[in-house]
């Protein structure tokens, strides 16, 4: 009965590469996130949708793109992966106006 | 723009003893402000937040923290350290984005040792 789940769990890749993390949540929630932690644990929001419409878009390379089937998923693909990319990958999710945000076990992405 | 100092990168403590960990936020308005744990390979859990009201909150593990507009801080407690609090503390403050999205910023976390 995980709240947020992600899949898969670890994934090692060569350069150039397409890769999908999976996300699903069960909490009935509107909103949900995908945050990037770099090797030095600096967490730092990349996407956030609503309801399958996108809320928040950082500063983030176009090989990233989130897809929103429905509110319970959000997946994230990246095109022509870079070394850069290494990274552990989280997803969460939200109520509207809750504020508060439920993470997922992280995904961690190594690129070779 | 939002942003979150976490002073102390690596802390230790014995077990027993208490801790607390800095954290100061800016922000142009009442803050939404949380801590977040992440213990090795595991994902983010919610120790406590703060909204508003009372400025000292309480939550889980027995963890506090207190809020003090004044100082822009937002510091964790706990009065005696277990060995499995060892892990990776992070502050976090908080906007809201396009009405249904929140937008946490984070420190740059604070790793806790705890020594037996």
């Amino acid at each position: 009965d995980t709240a947020v789940s992600q899949t898969p769990k670890y994934l090692v890749t060569q350069m150039g590469n397409d890769k999908s993390i999976k996300c699903e949540q069960n909490l009935g929630h509107d909103t949900m996130y995908w945050y990037k932690q770099d090797s030095k644990k600096f967490l730092k929001i990349m996407f956030s949708y609503n309801n399958k419409e996108l809320i928040i878009n950082e500063t983030v390379p176009n090989r990233f793109s989130p897809k929103s089937p429905d509110k319970a998923h959000l997946n994230l693909h990246i095109n022509s992966l870079e070394l850069g990319d290494s990274a552990v990958y989280f997803c969460a999710s939200s109520l509207v106006g809750a504020n508060v945000l439920t993470f997922g076990a992280g995904s961690r992405l190594t690129v070779l | 723009a939002q942003s979150v100092t976490q002073p102390d990168i690596h802390i230790t403590v014995s077990e027993g003893a208490s801790l607390e960990l800095r954290c100061n936020y800016s922000y142009g308005a009442t803050p939404y402000l949380f801590w977040y744990v992440q213990s090795p390979g595991q994902g983010l859990q919610l120790l406590l937040k703060y909204f508003s009201g009372d400025t000292l909150v309480q939550g889980i593990k027995g963890f506090e923290a207190e809020f003090k507009r004044s100082q822009s801080s937002f510091n964790l407690r706990k009065p005696s350290v277990h060995w499995s609090d060892a892990a990776e503390y992070f502050c976090a403050v908080g906007r809201r984005e396009g009405g249904t999205a929140s937008k946490l910023t984070f420190g740059t976390g604070t790793r806790l040792q705890v020594t037996l």
